[in-house]
């Protein structure tokens, strides 16, 4: 069965300084990864995701992520954490993939100090 | 631009209540989703449907049924609240046919049950 481990539930970086969120997955098929955030009071926004292609997968705001079949890791980074970055993120893996259902990770709450 | 709308963003009700979460899509996606999201739990998936009518029990369905009459909409229904059942509900949809569709989430209701 699918899963996803999130190490950390909270995590706090200095401005300027390089994010790093964990996220480990189990499945026993090639999986489909997913990266969300989720800003205060809001619902969640797609922030990258892998399916097939390049393992090394950019998204939105200056994050990306690398999928790393070996480690069975899937971990976010950006290079240089905004004050505008603090929110939740969540790993997510697909389970089906005609409906997409989505299995999520407990979340990695992000705060950045200045 | 994308919408999946949650009618009802704050929402407080009594013990025994009956109560109906509704979401709508605009994006014509055959499937729909309601998760309930706990802090240090992540997004637990209730339901979800993948065509008109039609409907499947997620991980958590107990205590919780679903209603899809319209392509568009998708209504979560509490029979009788309980307090164990104050959370955040989240409905998403996503487009079925394609791998590694994203999948779109409201903005969330906050639901209190006292």
């Amino acid at each position: 069965a699918q899963s996803v481990t999130q190490l950390g539930s909270h995590v706090s970086v200095s401005e300027g300084a390089l994010v790093l969120l964990r996220c480990n997955y189990s499945s026993s098929v090639p999986p489909y990864l997913f990266w969300y955030v989720q800003y205060p009071n809001q619902g969640l926004q797609l922030l990258l995701k892998y399916t097939t292609g390049a393992t090394l997968v950019k998204g939105i705001n200056g994050f990306e992520a690398e999928f790393k079949k070996s480690e069975t890791s899937f971990h976010l980074t950006k290079p240089s954490a905004h004050m505008s970055d603090a929110a939740e993120y969540f790993c997510a893996v697909s389970l089906l993939r005609g409906y997409n259902k989505l299995i999520f990770g407990a979340g990695t709450r992000l705060a950045v100090h200045p | 631009d994308v919408k999946v709308t949650q009618s009802s963003r704050y929402l407080v009700k009594r013990t025994g209540e009956k109560v109906f979460l509704e979401c709508v899509q605009d994006m014509d996606h055959e499937n729909m989703f309601w998760y309930r999201q706990d802090p240090g739990l992540g997004l637990r998936l209730i339901y979800f449907s993948y065509d008109v009518k039609m409907k499947e029990k997620g991980d958590i369905p107990e205590g919780y049924s679903v209603s899809r009459e319209k392509k568009e909409r998708f209504s979560l229904i509490l029979e009788s609240a309980s307090t164990n059942q104050t959370s955040m509900y989240l409905c998403a949809s996503s487009q079925t046919g394609e791998t590694g569709n994203t999948i779109y989430f409201g903005e969330g209701s906050w639901l209190t049950v006292v």
